[in-house]
């Protein structure tokens, strides 16, 4: 079955610093991955989505990376600031069902990873 | 444009009983799922669908009923509430598939 493992379950770093994270997989090949934000006590917040055809994507301070050969995608956040602490979550779409022929925007998340920016 | 909301916020059961979580969303959008989300284990499909009157089963599915009459309105059911459904239950949606999603705020599940 599919397996999305995202590096460590909290990464606390100085603010200014670039913070990355992880999202490895394993048993399938995605057509697309995303990086969402969760603030505590609330829904999930999309920030990037990257197709299996491009390497990187870019937003504001945000780059997010994928490596369909490694099966690895990288979240990075350059120029950290307190309130980017929050939970970020790796998701991926779903293996396609046999008897439906497309994965119909079904996803995947990891357990996320909790970022914590100190002044 | 309200986005995605979701009722209750906050709601306890007892073993047994039976309600509905509602989720309608007002940016006209085709693809709506439900998840479920445990400590420890990241967010889970439960049911989705791609349109009024289609409906499919995610991850885990069992023990809840979905329906989908309308655009807007996407509606879950427990049949028979059971300790193991304590959970924070989301909502989502999104124009089509593999696009981004848009979640409601959430409702959080106790079953006693």
């Amino acid at each position: 079955s599919q397996k999305i493992e995202q590096n460590s379950e909290a990464l606390n770093i100085q603010e200014g610093k670039t913070a990355t994270l992880t999202c490895n997989y394993t048993n399938y090949s995605p057509a697309y991955l995303q990086w969402y934000r969760q603030d505590p006590g609330r829904g999930p917040v999309f920030l990037l989505l990257i197709r299996e055809n491009e390497k990187e994507k870019r937003k504001e301070r945000l780059k997010v990376t994928f490596d369909t050969t490694l099966k690895q995608s990288l979240f990075h956040i350059t120029a950290s600031q307190p309130a980017d602490s929050a939970t970020y979550l790796c998701a991926l779409d779903m293996p396609p069902r046999a008897d439906r022929g497309s994965t119909l925007g079904r996803l995947y998340f990891g357990r996320g990873t909790q970022l914590t920016v100190w002044p | 444009n309200a986005g995605v909301t979701q009722t209750p916020k906050f709601q306890v059961l007892k073993t047994g009983q039976s309600m509905t979580l509602q989720c309608a969303q007002d940016m006209n959008h085709e693809y709506m799922s439900w998840y479920r989300q445990d400590p420890g284990m990241g967010l889970r499909l439960i049911h989705y669908s791609v349109g009024a009157g289609i409906t499919d089963q995610g991850e885990v599915p069992n023990g809840y009923n979905v329906s989908r009459s309308t655009t807007e309105d996407f509606p879950l059911r427990l049949l028979s509430a059971a300790p193991s459904q304590t959970s924070v239950y989301f909502c989502a949606s999104s124009y089509q598939g593999g696009i981004e999603q848009y979640f409601g705020p959430g409702t959080r599940l106790t079953v006693t």
